[in-house]
């Protein structure tokens, strides 16, 4: 059974990088893609980014390249570094695995994207 | 970057009712990349349907999902009390490679 486990400080202060680190049992990280999603509290759902199981990494444009995802393998972790917070930045960071699978139809194969697996959530305050 | 738009905000309804939740993004969509997740206070979401209408594990078959192009929905047979949660869709873009999420549909008790 694949588990999440995000964690890391629950207080960063404004102008410096917030680091979290998502642990992963169950699986290897070098099988899956793994994403980072934040929710404001009482909020809606953002896409931060994700990362492949070759190292590839995509983030949202909304968060103007401060986001950087990493894997860990030794430690079958992958990482988030977000810098220059501010108190938007304030949120419960959820890490995941990108599902597998996909179908054929009409010639043409897709694979599905969706994130099956989500971690508890780690509450980010940014706060002076 | 396509935008998803669901509705009603809010429904209540009483257990034992269906709940039809509606998903419409700006622009037609790969039915591969549409899917639904409930998420209960204080919980992180949980998958319920990918790839548009297939049921994630354990999900009970009182839950399915149908739609193509633009209009997706989330239909719930027979509301059950653990059923009253938000629910979200979250459809995936290829170009840029980006996940947006749909504002999300509160199903309460009436």
């Amino acid at each position: 059974q694949v588990q999440l486990q995000a964690s890391g400080p629950g207080l960063v202060k404004p102008s410096e990088t917030l680091s979290l680190t998502c642990t992963v049992s169950g699986t290897y990280i070098s099988y899956h893609y793994w994403s980072w999603i934040r929710q404001p509290q009482g909020k809606g759902l953002e896409w931060i980014g994700h990362i492949s199981d070759t190292g590839s990494t995509y983030y949202n444009p909304s968060l103007m390249g401060r986001a950087t995802i990493s894997l860990v393998p030794p430690k079958n972790q992958f990482s988030l570094k977000l810098s220059s917070v501010a108190a938007a930045d304030t949120a419960i960071y959820y890490c995941a695995k990108k599902g597998g699978g996909g179908f054929c139809s009409g010639g043409s194969c897709h694979d599905y994207y969706h994130m099956d697996v989500w971690g508890k959530g780690t509450t980010v305050t940014v706060s002076s | 970057e396509i935008v998803l738009t669901q509705s009603p905000g809010t429904l209540s309804l009483s257990p034992g009712q269906r709940a039809t939740l509606s998903c419409r993004a700006s622009q037609s969509i790969i039915i591969s990349n549409l899917a639904w997740y409930q998420q209960k206070s204080g919980q992180a979401p949980r998958l319920l349907i990918y790839g548009a209408s297939s049921r994630a594990s354990g999900i009970p078959d009182r839950f399915s999902g149908s739609g193509s192009g633009t209009d997706f929905t989330l239909t719930i047979d027979r509301l059950e009390p653990e059923d009253f949660a938000v629910y979200y869709c979250q459809q995936y873009d290829n170009s840029p490679p980006l996940f947006t999420f749909g504002p999300g549909t509160t199903v309460d008790i009436k």
